[in-house]
């Protein structure tokens, strides 16, 4: 079965680096058509989609994000990597790591969901 | 970039009742919007995808309807477990770049 797991540090000082890693099984990021990505949720707020990796390693970001963002990914580990620069007291969120499904075959047809989602990651920004 | 309103942001309703919840696109998004019910502390699910299409183990008293920019997401008769946030969520055509709603929280009336 499909299973994603987010891990990486609590607690994070304001302008220093984030890195998350999500660590999956039960699909392989080298299949062609397969994406994973990131979102994040502050407490008590909306869903806010953050990067997308392909098979092919093409990578797109939020626009109001992409300055800030870098995902990566190791196909052996089974591992996709979000890294967040600068980081502030409003990036405290939970992150989420999750596979895109796609009734289109490709995570680039204009079909395309989150069909998995990994448990989540609670960040705080605070010094 | 296509921004998702949602609407209402409350719904309060009571078991029993019929729950329905709104979604509209900035620009058409043709049948390609999704659904998603999250419940305190837990990561959001999967309920509908293509607008209409629900997704593996979602029962039947949840169905979503609409093409273009409006979109609705009924569930038919609340069960106690239905009580959640809701989001909508569709991605652009190019780059593919993906967004969310707001959310609509369905409350116990």
């Amino acid at each position: 079965q499909v299973t994603l797991r987010e891990s990486g540090p609590a607690l994070v000082k304001p302008t220093q680096t984030l890195t998350l890693t999500c660590t999956f099984s039960g699909f392989s990021l080298s299949t062609s058509g397969m994406c994973v990505s990131w979102i994040r949720q502050p407490p008590g707020k909306a869903l806010e989609w953050l990067a997308l990796i392909d098979w092919d390693d093409d990578k797109y970001y939020s626009t109001s994000l992409k300055t800030r963002l870098t995902i990566s990914k190791d196909t052996s580990k089974n591992q996709v990597v979000l890294t967040m620069t600068n980081m502030d007291p409003v990036d405290t969120a939970t992150y989420y790591c999750a596979r895109i499904g796609s009734s289109g075959g490709s995570c680039y047809s204009r079909s395309v969901y989150f069909d998995y989602w990994g448990q989540g990651t609670l960040v705080t920004v605070s010094s | 970039e296509i921004v998702l309103t949602q609407s209402p942001a409350t719904l309060s309703l009571s078991p029993g009742e019929r729950a329905t919840l709104s979604c509209r696109a900035s620009q058409s998004v043709s049948s390609y919007l999704a659904w998603y019910q999250q419940k305190p502390g837990q990561a959001p699910r999967l309920l509908i995808y293509d607008a209409s299409n629900r997704a593996t183990g979602i029962p039947a008293r949840f169905s979503g309807s609409g093409s273009g920019t409006d979109f609705t997401l009924t569930i038919s008769s609340l069960e106690p477990e239905d009580f959640a946030v809701y989001y909508c969520q569709q991605r652009s055509n190019w780059p593919p770049l993906i967004t969310f709603g707001q959310g609509t929280r369905l409350e116990i009336k």
